[in-house]
């Protein structure tokens, strides 16, 4: 069973770059049939997709994060990680990472989540 | 951009009795594929992470109990728990996974 850690600094300056890392055990990061998540939650609000990487590298962001997100993946360390540019007040969150598997035909939603880690940007 | 919409933002219901959301996306989610709809349902309780319960609109997941139903078509899905637990206090979101990028509702929050 895949299991997800979440790690980095809980606090940020704002017009920094917020950098976290998931690191996976239970599971290989370089599988096929896996892709990995990352997932956002202001204190008392609901949750945010923001983005997804597969091994081969192809990432996928939410439309209004794009221009500020980055996901990469690092096999050897079995890690993938996420950077927010230019962050303000309102990146202050609670940010999960999460995986979800392929068939090769069809999609799962995410179903394994890292316990997730409190972001705050503040001066 | 698949966007869904849930209702009501919150409901408190008496334990033993009936609990519906709903889920509405911006498009329909069928995936042509599998012939499924892309619909999941959670479940997130204080100071933990979300909980997937259903997919594929109404499949649950290994474990949950069968008082949670998801279902719907096209553009509109429920989610009911027919007889509410004292355990089921918590917030739930419907997420559609049928494009990138992905997207969840608001939540609601549910009472007793």
């Amino acid at each position: 069973q895949v299991q997800l850690q979440e790690s980095g600094p809980g606090l940020v300056k704002p017009s920094q770059t917020l950098s976290l890392t998931c690191t996976v055990s239970g599971g290989s990061i370089s599988s096929d049939n896996y892709y990995w998540s990352w997932i956002r939650q202001p204190a008392g609000k609901g949750l945010e997709w923001i983005g997804r990487i597969h091994t081969s590298g192809t990432t996928y962001y939410k439309s209004s994060l794009k221009s500020r997100v980055t996901i990469s993946i690092d096999t050897s360390k079995n890690q993938f990680s996420l950077k927010v540019s230019s962050v303000t007040a309102a990146d202050t969150a609670v940010y999960y990472c999460a995986s979800f598997t392929t068939s090769g035909t069809y999609f799962r939603p995410e179903d394994y989540w890292g316990r997730g880690t409190l972001v705050t940007v503040s001066s | 951009d698949v966007v869904v919409t849930q209702s009501p933002d919150s409901l408190a219901v008496s334990l033993g009795e009936r609990a519906t959301i709903n889920c509405k996306s911006s498009q329909s989610v069928l995936y042509s594929a599998n012939n499924k709809y892309n619909l999941a349902w959670y479940q997130q309780k204080p100071g933990q992470p979300p909980k997937l319960l259903i997919y594929w609109a109404s499949t649950r997941e290994s474990g949950v109990p069968d008082r949670f139903i998801g279902s719907g078509s096209e553009t509109d899905f429920t989610l009911t728990i027919s007889s509410l637990q004292a355990e089921d206090v918590a917030v739930y979101y419907c997420q559609q996974y049928y494009s990138a990028p992905r997207a969840f509702g608001q939540g609601t929050k549910v009472e007793i």
